[in-house]
């Protein structure tokens, strides 16, 4: 079946510094990608989505691309702030239209 | 656009007794809204999808006696916990599509607390 798999977290960078979330994924077909971010206490906010191989998807200074050829959808960020430390999950909707498959999350702590 | 409201935001409520929760799309008609559950630290576990006027759909494992789920209208789903004992607590999210897109909105979170 689908799966996703994310780095474990958590990641705790600097203000400023280059951010790397890995997530790897697979599924039959071709799934739309996504990544969500929940900050604490709150639901999930999409942040951005890539429906297609080769897509990028951006928003708020994060990137990723749909790589098909190595199943991954990794989140970038060339300058975290501090208010970017959340819990970051990567999700694939596949198998029936809309029912998404997220990966376990991975937190981001950015000290100023 | 695509906001999905939740209430209560918290409850806390003693065992033995039904909690409902509400779940609304604001500024959009939801087709299809799902139902998830999530853990302290961890990921969301799908409970359930439902669609408007029909039954919800349970995940393997999901006692469907036990959260009814009802979705009367394209921007109201509904799930009450019924007969809630302590190790119902948790946090609910719902989230809401429509069937334009595959993209799900989410709603901001019910912490339930059972004593």
């Amino acid at each position: 079946g689908d799966s996703v798999t994310q780095m474990e977290g958590p990641v705790t960078l600097s203000e400023e510094a280059f951010l790397t979330i890995n997530c790897t994924y697979t599924a039959t077909g071709y799934p739309s990608l996504f990544w969500y971010v929940q900050y604490p206490g709150e639901g999930l906010q999409l942040l951005l989505k890539a429906t297609k191989a080769d897509d990028k998807g951006s928003n708020k200074g994060f990137e990723a691309t749909y790589r098909k050829e190595t199943t991954s959808f990794h989140l970038e960020k060339g300058s975290v702030q501090v208010s970017d430390s959340a819990v970051y999950f990567c999700a694939l909707s596949g198998k029936g239209y809309s029912t998404l498959t997220f990966g376990k999350g991975t937190m981001l702590l950015v000290s100023p | 656009g695509a906001v999905v409201s939740q209430h209560p935001s918290r409850v806390i409520c003693k065992s033995g007794t039904s909690v409902k929760i509400e779940c609304r799309s604001l500024d959009f008609q939801a087709t299809t809204m799902f139902w998830y559950r999530q853990f302290p630290k961890k990921s969301l576990m799908l409970m359930a999808t439902s669609n408007e006027g029909s039954k919800a759909t349970y995940e393997q494992g999901v006692e469907k006696d036990k959260f009814l789920i009802n979705h009367a209208s394209l921007t109201l789903s509904t799930l009450t916990v019924t007969s809630a004992h302590p190790e119902d607590s948790s946090f609910y999210i719902c989230s809401a599509t429509s069937g334009s897109t595959d993209t799900q909105y989410f709603g901001p979170g019910t912490r339930l607390t059972v004593l």
